[in-house]
């Protein structure tokens, strides 16, 4: 059973680093093919892709956010983390991490991060 | 503004046809590569709904299609029940610049 599920703070300030942790089961991220994506919501609005990370450590970003997202992954721990910087209200949304590439096949229930000062 | 185009809303009454589109481009849906839907229920996360432009998960019913041609795509829910009701997005992949993994702007089915 793969299951996926997100952890962070659910409030962040102006200009702070955002840190989120997606930690999985029923799968590993060592295995040929695998591959875990972060995607947000914007409360209301559409869902946009962020950030992919694949089996072999290749990373892909968002060509609009790339200068301030990165992602890792730690397999032994089943987790794969995503870091934002300099956040802005306008990144208050809700954050997914979902398995796959295309499709995104299974998805986190999200974790809503606001930024406010 | 989404690189997938879909109608912000569509809606019908139990037991109707309903289509919603998703118009892209050359560089996504035009260029070949696969059209994904999601299905996202008020408060809860997506969940894929078709994969490969027509196929379907393992759970989901059979009133539930998916099409291709072109630059476009279509998700067509047959016999409409209360519980569709729902946002629903098309996702792909855009080979441009600027791209990577896209989705439409999501299409909210009511059921009227």
């Amino acid at each position: 059973q793969v299951t996926l599920r997100e952890s962070g703070p659910a409030l962040v300030k102006p200009t702070q680093t955002l840190t989120l942790t997606c930690t999985f089961s029923g799968f590993s991220l060592s295995t040929s093919g695998m591959c875990v994506s972060w995607i947000r919501q914007p409360p209301g609005k559409a869902l946009e892709w962020l950030a992919l990370i694949d089996w072999d450590d290749d990373k892909y970003y968002s060509t609009s956010l790339k200068t301030r997202l990165t992602i890792s992954k730690d397999t032994s721990k089943n987790q794969v983390v995503l870091t934002m910087t300099n956040m802005d209200p306008v990144d208050t949304a809700t954050y997914y991490c979902a398995r796959g590439r295309s499709p995104f096949d299974y998805w986190g229930q999200g974790t809503l991060v606001t930024v406010s000062s | 503004q989404s690189v997938l185009t879909q109608p912000p809303s569509v809606s019908g009454a139990p037991g109707q046809r309903v289509t919603i589109s998703c118009t892209g481009s050359s560089s996504n849906i035009g260029a070949g590569y696969d059209v994904h839907w999601y299905q996202q229920l008020p408060g809860t996360a997506p969940k894929l709904l078709i994969y490969g432009n027509s196929n379907r998960p393992s759970g989901v019913p059979d009133r539930f299609s998916g099409s291709k041609s072109g630059t476009s795509a279509s998700l067509a829910i047959t016999g409409l029940q209360a519980e569709d009701e729902a946002d629903y997005y098309c996702q792909s992949y855009d080979s441009s610049l600027s791209g990577h993994w896209v989705f439409g702007g999501g299409t909210k089915l009511t059921v009227l």
